[in-house]
């Protein structure tokens, strides 16, 4: 059973262009959760999608990020116009389902470096 | 508010010695409490997960503690080795029936030869 795919692995993008991150999560979990980590910090949540529906964007800036998570296919987030300030790893998890001790299962995060 | 505080930030011990890392929460309410070892450059690994009614919970060399009226977890690595330097997680999950946590900024640890 793959665990959680994300591509690509490193982006590089300059100042104004658009970031596309992908997320593929296990098979048979249907929730995704998006983590931003700058460096020497910890991850701080971003959104929370279900097939179809954002569940909890509270962590999302409010300009430029955009999350979704269609019924085919993988998770997508998205940075338009990037700056400086969105180098970062940008971690995905996914589990079974929200309630419980369900466990997040991370992926090995995408490395976006703005030039 | 909700928070997680871990310490120390970063800790360097030799190879074979013991350790122990602190994690103090004032998330309310409580739902469980996970530490997740992160290697450099890859994603969190969960390495124990905690409830309310639970003191203490083992996996292998890491052993993690939680009192829950002081709100304090601790993970104790014993017999430490190289390929435990990693950071390492504290997460709190809030009891609001969704998926709401909580992380640690994390403590780096450095095990060295």
């Amino acid at each position: 059973n793959a665990g959680v795919m994300q591509n690509p692995r490193h982006l590089v993008r300059r100042r104004g262009q658009e970031a596309r991150l992908r997320c593929s999560p296990m098979k048979g979990h249907s929730h995704v959760y998006w983590y931003r980590q700058l460096p020497e910090e910890g991850l701080k949540f971003m959104v929370y999608l279900q097939k179809e529906n954002i569940i909890d964007e509270s962590g999302m800036p409010k300009e430029r990020f955009s999350a979704e998570f269609p019924k085919e296919g993988p998770s997508i987030l998205r940075i338009q116009q990037v700056v400086r300030g969105d180098s970062a790893a940008y971690f995905c998890a996914s589990s079974p389902s929200s309630g419980g001790d369900y466990e997040q299962y991370f992926g090995p995060g995408t490395r976006l470096t703005v030039t | 508010k909700n928070q997680v505080e871990q310490s120390p930030q970063s800790l360097i011990i030799l190879e074979g010695k013991n350790c122990t890392l602190q994690c103090n929460y004032t998330v309310s309410p409580f739902s469980n409490l996970r530490w997740y070892k992160q290697d450099t450059g890859r994603g969190p690994v969960s390495l124990t997960i905690m409830t309310f009614s639970e003191n203490t919970k083992s996996n292998g060399r890491y052993t993690a503690t939680l009192d829950a009226d002081t709100k304090q977890s601790s993970l104790h690595i014993t017999a430490s080795q190289l390929s435990d330097s990693a950071s390492y997680i504290c997460v709190v999950r809030i009891n609001t029936g969704g998926f709401k946590t909580i992380f640690g900024a994390g403590t780096r640890l450095f095990v060295k030869a």
